[in-house]
Order: structure tokens, then C-alpha cells, then sequence
């Protein structure tokens, strides 16, 4: 079975420094591997996808995740914060199902302080 | 162009009672996705629906149902209401059965049960 485990339940950092937020995955084949984020009363949004192309990948706003399957790890980062990335942000593993259906599998989240 | 909608934001039930949610997805999605967020967790997979059929099932009790209508909005519809399914219920869309993981999340509709 397909799984994340989001290391930190929250991370706290100021403005202007660089963010880390840890994921780490489990699964019996090369995964479909996500990030997705959660502003407050607003809808999930994703910030970017591995899916077996480069092992660093790009997304929104500045951040990027690098896949390395000898830490089986998908750890997201983003070299300067800024107030408005306070959020919640989730690592997600697509599963790819019989009947034809894949659904994703969230982590439990890490809640995203930026402090003036 | 409008994005997943969902109704109602908010709502408050009472233990034994019955909630049904909707959810319009974005013009031109065939495919709902249903997903229940408990406070301090993750979503949690419950449904997908496509072109009018039920194509992936999470687990979740028989209390839970869900169907798709043939302008692809969808409801969700929760009977015998427990307090452990106060919750956001969220909705996705995507174009097709299969998708590469971009799913288009509605805001969610909060259900909280007493």
C-alpha cells in the first residue's frame, strides 16, 4: 500500500529565511509523488507533482521539491518565506487502483507559521 | 470561468439526522471526487464518480452514498449522521476518470454534527 508520513506537524519560520517541510513515502512501485496546499477557508491548490521525469521539481511560488528514492523522501522547500505562504501543506501519493481509478493519499499535514 | 463550487459552506446537524451536500464542477469535468478532512488530518478519499457512475470507493461505511447527474454536478449524502462525521467535505474535478493528481478542489462544505 501507498503511504506519506509528513515528519512535522508544525514548522515555525521568520520572513526572508529559507522553509523546509519533510515528507517521506512509502510504496511498492516508483510513486506519483504531490504537494498540495490549504490557505485558510480556501480550496486545496497544487504546488507541484513528481511523476518519474527530473528528481527536482519546480512548482508555484517559488517552491520546489527534490524526489530521492534512497531516503524514499519528497521534502519541499522554498529558499526565502513570505507572509502570505503561512498555510497547511500537505504531501500526496497518487494510487493507482483497479477499475481504472486512482485516488490520492494525504499526509497529515504541516502547518506553515511565518513570523514577521 | 468558475471554478468547483460547493454547497452549503456550512452546516449543523444533529446525531441521527441526514445532510446532503452538492457540488458543480468545472465546465467540462466528467469526474467528481469526494474527500472527507477531520480536523488536524489529512483528506480522506470517499468517492469518485464518473459520467454518471461510481468508479472508486474509499473506505467508508454504507451510510455514506454519493450520485453524479448528467450535467456532472454530484452530490454527496450522508444518512444516520454520526458526531465523528463532523468534518470539511471536499469536493475535486477533473476532466477524466484517470488523472496525472491535479485534482480542482471546491472550497468545502463544513459539516458539523451535535
Amino acid at each position: 500500500a501507498q503511504s506519506v508520513t509528513q515528519l512535522d506537524s508544525h514548522v515555525s519560520v521568520s520572513e526572508g529565511t529559507p522553509v523546509l517541510l519533510r515528507c517521506n513515502y512509502s510504496s511498492s512501485y516508483s510513486p506519483s509523488l504531490f504537494w498540495y496546499v490549504q490557505h485558510p477557508n480556501k480550496g486545496l491548490q497544487l504546488l507541484l507533482k513528481y511523476t518519474s521525469a527530473a528528481t527536482l521539481v519546480k512548482g508555484i511560488n517559488g517552491f520546489e521539491a527534490e524526489f530521492k528514492k534512497s531516503e524514499t523522501s519528497f521534502h519541499l522547500t522554498k529558499p526565502s518565506a513570505h507572509m502570505s505562504d503561512a498555510a497547511e501543506y500537505f504531501c500526496v501519493v497518487s494510487d493507482l487502483l483497479s477499475g481504472g481509478y486512482n485516488k490520492l493519499i494525504f499526509g497529515a499535514g504541516t502547518r506553515l507559521a511565518v513570523h514577521p | 470561468d468558475a471554478g468547483v463550487t460547493q454547497s452549503p459552506t456550512h452546516l449543523i446537524k444533529t446525531r441521527g439526522q441526514q445532510v446532503t451536500l452538492r457540488c458543480s464542477p468545472i465546465s467540462g469535468h466528467k469526474s467528481v471526487s469526494w474527500y472527507q478532512q477531520v480536523l488536524g488530518q489529512g483528506p480522506q478519499f470517499i468517492f469518485q464518480y464518473y459520467e454518471k457512475e461510481e468508479r472508486g470507493r474509499g473506505n467508508f461505511p454504507d451510510r455514506f452514498s454519493a450520485r453524479q447527474f448528467p450535467n456532472y454536478s454530484s452530490e454527496l449524502n450522508v444518512n444516520a449522521l454520526l458526531l465523528g462525521d463532523s468534518a470539511l467535505y471536499l469536493c475535486a474535478s477533473t476532466p477524466g476518470q484517470l488523472h496525472t493528481g491535479e485534482l480542482f478542489f471546491g472550497e468545502g462544505s463544513r459539516l458539523t454534527v451535535l
